[in-house]
């Protein structure tokens, strides 16, 4: 199946501060998602990215997919404590094949 | 907003026993998933399950584990003879469509396996 490399593994931050996570692949991607898991929950989709360079804006989050289709961010402005958690993108094989997910950013905010 | 539902929140079973793992898809959802994550890791791949049979299974799906649709709304992931290494969180999920039509996966809130 499909891989992505996840950076970075974790991400500390003051309340206030911007936070990026990144994901690569080696192959070109059909598409990728983004999912967030708060501490002691499960994984809850948030966006999917499908267009080469193709930008999506959720209030303060920020999605994009690379020109080539191999890498993709997910940017969060003036992070809050409510945003808090784990954030991985997900990749698909193709037909019922399951997703396979990147190893995920830990983002740790300090108020 | 539908919901997938899990049961048993947690379940801490002696090695070597067999656990059923129970999940209730989203109604209209035509696939369905099951993931497990280690405490602290990410999200992995075990199975999915269209129109009654298993579509694609990973290495982790050994013949420990098994899959069943019982009847119209319940989906099963059975573990036959439990080792320490399977103590995870187990998540189900669902879609509308396969992953090819772009679609996106609902999570249970997952099974706690604590494997003594």
């Amino acid at each position: 199946g499909q891989q992505v490399m996840q950076i970075p593994q974790y991400q500390h931050v003051q309340e206030g501060e911007d936070f990026t996570t990144y994901c690569n692949s080696s192959t070109t991607l059909s598409n990728i998602q983004w999912y967030k898991q708060r501490p002691g929950g499960h994984p809850v989709f948030l966006i999917q990215l499908v267009k080469s360079g193709e930008v999506k804006k959720q209030k303060r989050l920020t999605f994009q997919f690379g020109e080539a289709k191999k890498n993709s961010s997910l940017h969060i402005t003036a992070t809050q404590t409510t945003d808090v958690g784990t954030y991985f993108c997900a990749v698909t094989g193709g037909g019922a094949d399951g997703l396979t997910f990147g190893k995920g950013t830990h983002l740790i905010i300090q108020p | 907003e539908p919901e997938v539902t899990q049961t048993p929140s947690h379940q801490v079973t002696q090695m070597g026993q067999e656990v059923i793992l129970r999940c209730v898809p989203i109604s209209n959802h035509l696939y369905f998933y099951w993931y497990r994550q280690i405490l602290g890791q990410k999200v992995e791949f075990l199975v999915s399950f269209y129109n009654n049979e298993i579509s694609e299974k990973s290495e982790i799906f050994d013949d420990q584990f098994s899959v069943e649709r019982p009847d119209g709304s319940n989906f099963t992931l059975k573990i036959r003879s439990t080792k320490l290494e399977d103590s995870a969180m187990y998540f189900c999920a669902s879609s509308e469509r396969d992953l090819r039509g772009a679609n996106v996966l609902t999570f249970g809130a997952g099974s706690r396996l604590t494997v003594l």
